[in-house]
């Protein structure tokens, strides 16, 4: 079953551009929500993380907007840039027996073009 | 500090053949998730090791096996492998994975790719 939905599976931004990408979980039990930045022949890098009691992070061109309500979360990356071309993965955290265990989402590829 | 190290980076197997994966964690780092990466699948978790025990697991067979060494390191094995296994195998190292611990990040290695033919 999968607990995170991500949308759209590839993204074609302009230079300078908003680039948007949506994610929807079904479980209430998340309680962190982390979005990882993979380039080519890397592993995802965590590139920034929302708490469900805020409803907004920003950190430099990077925005997640969190509905709590909707069990919905973004990222918006502002004034995109060639370099910010790699594939982005949202995730939730939840408890396991005191422990994290992190569901991602399938991934959206981000290509930025000039 | 170092990050954490996959080896080997490529694999090519035939079907039916076994594959041991390893992964070093970041020094420290006591907790070490695989995750299976496929196009269009995402990251698909298939299990966790903290101080040589498995605490989670995912949906995955029990061709899919790990196990974890004293110094945190880690492998993982396939066996009978089939085409469908053809995937990028990430290993990720966090402290020491505890669901509150607000520096409870995940650290991805870079992954090795296997194809199975």
């Amino acid at each position: 079953q999968q607990q995170v939905k991500q949308s759209p599976q590839s993204l074609i931004v302009q230079k300078g551009g908003i680039s948007i990408i949506n994610c929807a979980y079904e479980n209430t039990a998340f309680d962190y929500f982390p979005w990882y930045q993979q380039f080519p022949g890397k592993g995802p890098a965590l590139l920034i993380a929302i708490r469900p009691d805020v409803s907004e992070k920003k950190e430099g061109r990077f925005t997640i907007s969190f509905n709590k309500s909707a069990k919905q979360f973004s990222l918006h990356i502002m004034d995109s840039q060639p370099g910010d071309s790699a594939t982005y993965f949202c995730a939730a955290r939840m408890n396991s027996g005191g422990y994290q265990k992190v569901t991602f989402g399938t991934g959206t590829k981000l290509q930025v073009i000039p | 500090k170092a990050g954490v190290t996959q080896t080997p980076r490529y694999l090519i197997k035939t079907r039916g053949q076994q594959v041991t994966l390893s992964c070093s964690p970041i020094s420290g780092h006591r907790s070490v998730s695989w995750y299976q990466q496929t196009p269009g699948q995402g990251l698909q978790f298939l299990f966790e090791y903290f101080s040589e025990t498995q605490r989670n697991k995912g949906n995955f067979p029990g061709r899919f096996s790990g196990r974890q060494f004293s110094n945190s390191r880690s492998e993982m094995n396939v066996s009978t492998l089939e085409l469908g296994d053809s995937a990028l195998y990430l290993c990720a190292s966090s402290l020491e994975g505890q669901a509150l611990g607000l520096n409870e990040k995940l650290f991805f290695g870079s992954g090795t790719q296997l194809s199975v033919l």
